[in-house]
């Protein structure tokens, strides 16, 4: 499977403020990307998720941007609270995730009070 | 609806053991899926299985890991004779097809 690749590794926010994830792929054949969020001891839960016909997809807080002739797409957490402190993967698929996806190595975000 | 279920939560086992990692997926799931989470890494692909067959295993290491999700129970991820590197977080997710339920995980140490 092809490489994500999702930066920055870990990253610290204050309090309200916004919270930038980046990930890049190369399979131009991906078709699904979604956002996981995972807690310590849990498995990873679906956040958000997008498909390349649309360019931007906001549920509450959450946005995910897609830049598709860049390839590249980004989370960006708005008004971050402290219970937003988690890991983020990002996570691409082929034919909608059915066969599997290819996860970013995540970011850890800390949410300072 | 009690969600992606599997057992046990945390597995030690001695170098040389096998270990068995039990899935239960959603009910109406008919798609298992297997990832092995190693520290600071991302989840990676392991097997992809629907009742009775396996679609997918690309991900799997060619020896001691297998994987079954027989007609009737659980699907299993079975190690033969573990090593050290084996050592991970396991999980299972299932999907109708597509968005994924995922499981709370398997902690194998290998001792």
């Amino acid at each position: 499977q092809q490489q994500v690749k999702q930066s920055p590794q870990s990253l610290i926010v204050q309090k309200g403020g916004i919270s930038i994830i980046n990930c890049a792929y190369e399979n131009t054949a991906f078709d699904y990307f979604p956002w996981y969020q995972q807690f310590p001891g849990k498995g990873p839960a679906l956040l958000i998720a997008i498909r390349p016909d649309v360019s931007e997809k906001k549920e509450g807080r959450f946005t995910i941007s897609f830049n598709k002739s860049a390839k590249q797409f980004s989370l960006h957490i708005m008004d971050s609270q402290p219970g937003d402190s988690a890991t983020y993967f990002c996570a691409a698929a082929v034919g909608g995730g059915a066969d599997g996806l290819t996860f970013g190595k995540g970011t850890h975000l800390i949410i300072q009070p | 609806n009690a969600g992606v279920m599997q057992n046990p939560r945390h597995l030690v086992r001695r170098r040389g053991q096998e270990a068995r990692l039990r899935c239960s997926p959603m009910k109406g799931h008919s798609h298992v899926y297997w990832y092995r989470q190693l520290p600071e890494e991302g989840l990676k692909f392991m097997v992809y299985l629907q009742k009775e067959n396996i679609i997918d295993e690309s991900g799997m290491p060619k020896e001691r890991f297998s994987a079954e999700f027989p007609k009737e129970g659980p699907s299993i991820l079975r190690i033969q004779q573990v090593v050290r590197g084996d050592s991970a977080a396991y999980f299972c997710a299932s999907s109708p097809s597509g968005d994924y339920t995922f499981g709370s995980g398997t902690r194998l140490t290998v001792v």
